[in-house]
Order: structure tokens, then C-alpha cells, then sequence
């Protein structure tokens, strides 16, 4: 079945420094997702793409879906303690409208930040 | 405020015991899922339901059973023919009208002893 590879599978970083993961499938997606979930919780989407070279940013975090529409990045700026959790690509074969059991979800990356 | 309560938040079980995760929702949406989480591995779908008296199964339903009696209820019960139940599990619903946006709840952890 499709898969979303992820990486890294973890990071460890300094309070401040900016932070840069991506997801890459062998599969064309129509949508690509970025959830966070912190500790005990369940996740929180934080940005949803659903145009292929689409660059959307919510305030310290910056998501890109690449042109050919088997990958996706994730940037966050100046990282603070509370960036903490982590990080889970999905993709969609749908925009509107199509059956949500098709939404696959990449295993995660844990980022970890120092104070 | 509007939102998704899972139910309860831990739950410790002997094997071969039956146990139902509740979850519930206000957000008046139709969509709903059960999701299992494992350490470092992604989400994985156990069942669906888009609409009331309708549901699907997911990627990994064996050992699993769900009811969709009523829009805000998708309970999951977790049958002893699930040969390793002890995960993390979330319920998530949405609205329907922009495909991979869920809502989820705060999960339930199970432990089977």
C-alpha cells in the first residue's frame, strides 16, 4: 500500500535554532497535512496544502508541497521549548469531498529542544 | 466549547477481557474515525463511519468492533480476538468539507495486563 517516509525520525535542538523536516511518498497525493501532538495528547493540525508548489506559513512555521506531489516540508523558525512533540506528515488522494480512509499518515518526527 | 471527549483516558484490562473506548462529539460533524497509535509508528486506521448506521473498516480492524447509533457517539469496543491490544487509541472526527482535516480527542491509553 502507499506509505509516507519521514525524516528525520528525530531531532534534538537548541531553543532558537530553526527546525526542517519532510515527507516523501512514491505516490502522488492531492493533499498534504502537518499534525503536531504533544505528550498524552491526541494531534493538532497545524497546516493543511492542497495545491501542488503551495508555501503556507502560521506564524513561526512554514509548510511547502512540493511541485511534483510526492513530498512535503515543514520549517520551524527560531524554536522554543513548547515546539516540543511530535510531528506528523499526512497526505490525501482527495481535496473535497473523498473518503477520509484514504488519509495516510507518516510514522512522526520527535523533536526534542533545549533550553 | 465544542470538541471531542475520549473516555476513559487510561484503562487497564486482563487479557481476554472485552473493553469499550467511548468517544464523543459536539462539533456536529458527520465524519468520524478510530485511530491506533504504537511508539514510533504512525497513525494507523481501525474504523470509520461517515454517516449515522454506516461505517467502514480501516487498515486494521481485525479484533475490533464499532457502532454508529447516533451522530455524536462512535464507540470502539476491543475484542479479546485482538491479539495485542495494549496502544494508544484516538478518535478523530471531521467535517467533510476539506479531505485530511480531523479533529481528534485526547486518546485513551489501554493496558492489557
Amino acid at each position: 500500500g502507499q506509505q509516507l517516509n519521514q525524516s528525520p525520525q528525530s531531532m534534538f535542538i537548541q531553543e532558537g535554532e530553526d527546525v526542517s523536516m519532510n515527507c516523501t511518498s512514491s505516490s502522488i497525493f492531492n493533499t498534504w497535512l502537518w499534525y503536531k501532538q504533544e505528550p498524552g495528547e491526541g494531534p493538532v493540525l497545524l497546516i493543511a496544502l492542497y495545491k501542488a508548489g503551495e508555501l503556507t506559513s502560521n506564524g513561526r512555521l512554514t509548510a511547502q508541497f512540493g511541485i511534483t506531489r510526492k513530498d512535503s516540508f515543514l520549517n520551524i523558525s527560531a524554536s522554543i521549548p513548547s515546539d516540543v512533540g511530535i510531528y506528523f506528515c499526512a497526505g490525501s488522494l482527495t481535496v473535497y469531498g473523498g473518503s477520509q480512509g484514504n488519509l495516510i499518515f507518516g510514522k512522526g518526527t520527535k523533536l526534542s529542544v533545549k533550553p | 466549547d465544542g470538541g471531542i471527549t475520549q473516555s476513559p483516558k487510561y484503562l487497564f484490562r486482563k487479557e481476554g477481557q472485552n473493553v469499550t473506548l467511548s468517544c464523543e462529539q459536539n462539533l456536529n460533524h458527520d465524519a468520524m474515525y478510530w485511530y491506533r497509535q504504537d511508539p514510533g509508528q504512525g497513525l494507523r486506521l481501525i474504523y470509520y463511519s461517515q454517516i449515522v448506521n454506516d461505517f467502514q473498516k480501516g487498515d486494521i480492524a481485525e479484533g475490533y468492533s464499532v457502532s454508529r447509533e447516533k451522530k455524536e457517539s462512535f464507540p470502539l469496543t476491543v475484542t479479546s480476538a485482538q491479539k495485542n491490544p495494549t496502544a494508544f487509541y484516538l478518535c478523530a472526527s471531521s467535517s467533510g468539507l476539506a479531505d485530511g482535516e480531523l479533529f481528534f480527542g485526547e486518546g485513551s491509553r489501554l493496558t492489557v495486563l
